[in-house]
C-alpha cells in the first residue's frame, strides 16, 4: 500500500500570512497513463471533506485562487497565499494512483494563532 | 448540483449488521465509480470500498473484506454498504463518495456506533 506522510500535523497561522503543507508518498504517484492522482481536502469543523485540488494542482471549481498544489512524484505541497479564517479546518492529501487502496495522509490541522 | 445523501447509521451491538445507504442526485450515477470512506471520531479519513460504475467489479479495505459488501442500484440512483459482523473499531462517520480523478464530491455522512 501506498503510505502518504504529511507535515507538519498543526499548524498555527496568522490571518494574512502564508501557509504550505506537506505531503509525500512512499511511491512515485505518476500512473502509466502519465497523470498524477494526487489530491488535497479540505474538511472544516463539523463539516464533511471538500475537494480543493486534483491531479496536483488543478484547482477545483469555487476554490479560492488563494489555494495552489504543486510537486512530482513522490514529494506535493498545498500552499495557501493569505490564511482568512475560513481556512480553519484539517487539510489532506490523497493518492488515486495505486489502488487499491486509496490512502489518505493523516491530516494537517490549520488553525489561526 | 451534485449530492449524495446517505442513511441507515445508528447504533448497533458488536456482530450485528447494518446496511447504509446513498442516495446521489444531480449527476448520471450510472456512469461514476464510487466509494465508502470512514472516519472514526477525531481521526482521519480511511477508505473502505469501491465499486465499478455497472457494479460487476468491487474493492475492499483489509480491515472490512469478508463483512462489508459494496452493492448499486443504478435505476435507484443508490448506493448500499451491507455491514456484517460489525466491531467496536468500525465506530466512525462513513461517506460516500463519488469517483473522478480520485474522490472528488463527499456526502454529509452517517453516523455508526458498534457498542454493547
Amino acid at each position: 500500500d501506498v503510505v502518504m506522510t504529511q507535515s507538519p500535523l498543526s499548524l498555527p497561522v496568522t490571518l494574512g500570512q502564508p501557509a504550505s503543507i506537506s505531503c509525500r508518498s512512499s511511491q512515485s504517484l505518476v500512473h502509466s497513463d502519465g497523470n498524477t492522482y494526487l489530491n488535497w481536502f479540505q474538511q472544516r469543523p463539523g463539516q464533511s471533506p471538500r475537494r480543493l485540488i486534483y491531479k496536483v494542482s488543478s484547482r477545483d471549481s469555487g476554490v479560492p485562487d488563494r489555494f495552489s498544489g504543486s510537486g512530482s512524484g513522490t514529494d506535493f505541497t498545498l500552499k495557501i497565499s493569505r490564511v482568512e479564517a475560513e481556512d480553519v479546518g484539517i487539510y489532506y492529501c490523497m493518492q488515486g494512483t495505486h489502488w487499491p487502496p486509496w490512502t489518505f495522509g493523516q491530516g494537517t490541522k490549520v488553525e489561526i494563532k | 448540483e451534485v449530492q449524495l445523501v446517505e442513511s441507515g447509521g445508528g447504533l448497533v451491538q458488536p456482530g450485528r449488521s447494518l446496511r447504509l445507504s446513498c442516495a446521489a442526485s444531480g449527476f448520471t450515477f450510472s456512469s461514476y465509480w464510487m466509494h465508502w470512506v470512514r472516519q472514526a471520531p477525531g481521526k482521519g479519513l480511511v477508505w473502505v470500498s469501491r465499486i465499478n460504475s455497472d457494479g460487476s467489479s468491487t474493492s475492499y479495505a483489509d480491515s472490512v473484506k469478508g463483512r462489508f459488501t459494496i452493492s448499486r442500484d443504478n435505476a435507484k440512483n443508490t448506493l448500499y454498504l451491507q455491514m456484517n459482523s460489525l466491531r467496536v473499531e468500525d465506530t466512525a462517520v462513513y461517506y460516500c463518495a463519488r469517483n473522478k480523478g480520485g474522490i472528488d464530491y463527499w456526502g454529509q455522512g452517517t453516523l455508526v456506533t458498534v457498542s454493547s
